[in-house]
């Protein structure tokens, strides 16, 4: 079945330190990505969608200049949290569809800003 | 706006037990409708899905879902559970053409007792 990769798995680092996610599709082109936030015992909130080329369309509350996010392949998409701060920690995880597939997730990011 | 209700936060079965998650979706269209399952500290990964025709759908690892167009409805059930059943269950509503983005429901966290 389709795969999505996503590294790394948790990352603790300091206040104010950038932080990159990637979000690999293993076997099969990827034409859209999506990036979640998922607080401790609460659903997943879309942060931004993302289409191969295209620059990502971010969900409204969502700071664009905090969450980059580069799509520059049909198989890897990467968030990167910059300048990141206590409030920024959370579990992110990725999802990635084909043409006229369901969207199958990466196994997440446990981000902890010290 | 598009919504996903899943009334029941916490659930606890005996093993072997019947189970059934419930899940109201509100939507104007036809809607694409999912089940995923979550484990702890870990992504999602898709239990079922509908997008159309027939409205009994059969998943992965025994689960089947029915959806009911005249309750707004897309309740997730499985004969008999098994403790690796053990886990949180989100679903969710694709709420654009191509279901591209999903909204999700709160989850419900299913605890298997022996």
């Amino acid at each position: 079945g389709a795969v999505v990769s996503q590294h790394p798995s948790w990352v603790i680092c300091k206040s104010g330190t950038s932080v990159k996610i990637e979000c690999r599709s293993l076997d099969f082109q990827a034409t859209t990505m999506f990036w979640y936030r998922q607080f401790p015992k609460q659903s997943l909130m879309l942060m931004a969608t993302s289409n191969e080329g295209s620059k990502a369309t971010y969900e409204q509350g969502v700071e664009k200049d905090k969450f980059l996010i580069n799509h520059a392949s049909l198989t890897l998409s990467t968030l990167t949290v910059t300048s990141a701060h206590p409030e920024d920690s959370s579990f992110y995880i990725c999802s990635a569809r084909g043409q006229r597939q369901p969207q199958h997730f990466g196994d997440g990011t446990r981000l902890s800003i010290l | 706006a598009q919504s996903v209700t899943q009334p029941d936060i916490h659930i606890t079965v005996s093993e072997g037990a019947s189970l059934e998650l419930r899940c109201n979706y509100s939507y104007g269209a036809t809607p694409y409708l999912f089940w995923y399952v979550q484990s702890p500290g870990q992504g999602l990964q898709l239990l079922l899905k509908y997008f159309s025709g027939d409205t009994l759908v059969q998943g992965i690892k025994g689960f089947e879902a029915e959806f009911k167009r005249s309750q707004s409805s897309f309740n997730l059930r499985k004969p008999s559970v098994h403790w690796s059943d053990a886990a949180e269950y989100f679903c969710a509503v694709g709420v654009d053409q191509g279901a591209q983005k999903l909204v999700f429901g709160q989850g419900t966290r299913l605890t298997i007792n022996p």
